[in-house]
């Protein structure tokens, strides 16, 4: 089975401060995402990466960055954080190419809140 | 691009009476589309998912969707449900030269016994 992990479930972090959210799969998937879930919109994507250290940004991009240095790993960083980016943050992964190989797996999600 | 809709926010159903859930879309190009689910604190999970042939899907947990090309939709079906349904779906579509997906707002379904 496909595991995407999140570093955390929950998480709280003040005005201002550097946020680092961490995420892991283990099924050598070349794509990776980071979506933002908020009640009645659904899901909306931050950032996508297609192959080690490449990105391309999504829809929300603003405030966000993002770093991949190993194929397994994708890390979402806000620079710095304000109460508008309280909110869940999925990750999730898939096989790469494209179609059929679009079915993505997610992780648990973190639960972030800026005070 | 493709966008996607889902016609209910919230849909309270009675325990064993069955449910649907809608979902239509729009795309210039041919499509993949998906169902997921969210339990209460969780990621999603996969339900079903039609690539190509019979318009009939059937997936986990005894759901069940129909693609309509015409309609341009991908209805979700249950013919009887539980308690433990009781959470968020989302319908999502890709292109089928696409690497991402296009979620719809959700439907959270709530069964009351």
């Amino acid at each position: 089975d496909v595991k995407v992990t999140q570093s955390s479930r929950y998480l709280v972090k003040r005005t201002g401060e550097k946020v680092f959210l961490e995420c892991v799969q283990d099924m050598d998937h070349e794509n990776m995402f980071w979506y933002r879930q908020d009640p009645g919109l659904g899901l909306r994507l931050i950032y996508f990466s297609y192959d080690v250290k490449m990105k391309e940004k999504g829809d929300i991009p603003e405030g966000y960055s993002v770093s991949r240095e190993k194929k397994e790993r994708f890390s979402l960083i806000l620079e710095s954080a304000s109460t508008n980016q309280t909110s869940m943050y999925l990750c999730a992964s898939s096989l790469g190419g494209s179609g059929k190989r679009n079915e993505q797996f997610f992780g648990p999600g973190t639960r972030l809140t800026v005070l | 691009a493709q966008s996607v809709t889902q016609l209910d926010s919230q849909v309270p159903v009675f325990e064993e009476a069955p449910v649907e859930l809608r979902c239509n879309y729009s795309s210039s190009v041919s499509v993949y589309l998906f169902w997921y689910v969210q339990y209460p604190n969780q990621g999603l999970q996969l339900l079903l998912k039609y690539l190509s042939g019979s318009t009939l899907v059937k997936g986990i947990n005894g759901f069940e969707a129909e693609f309509n090309k015409s309609q341009t939709s991908f209805h979700l079906r249950k013919p009887s449900v539980h308690i433990s349904d009781t959470a968020e779906y989302f319908c999502a579509v890709s292109g089928v030269y696409g690497n991402k997906l296009v979620f719809g707002a959700g439907t959270i379904l709530r069964v009351k016994s």
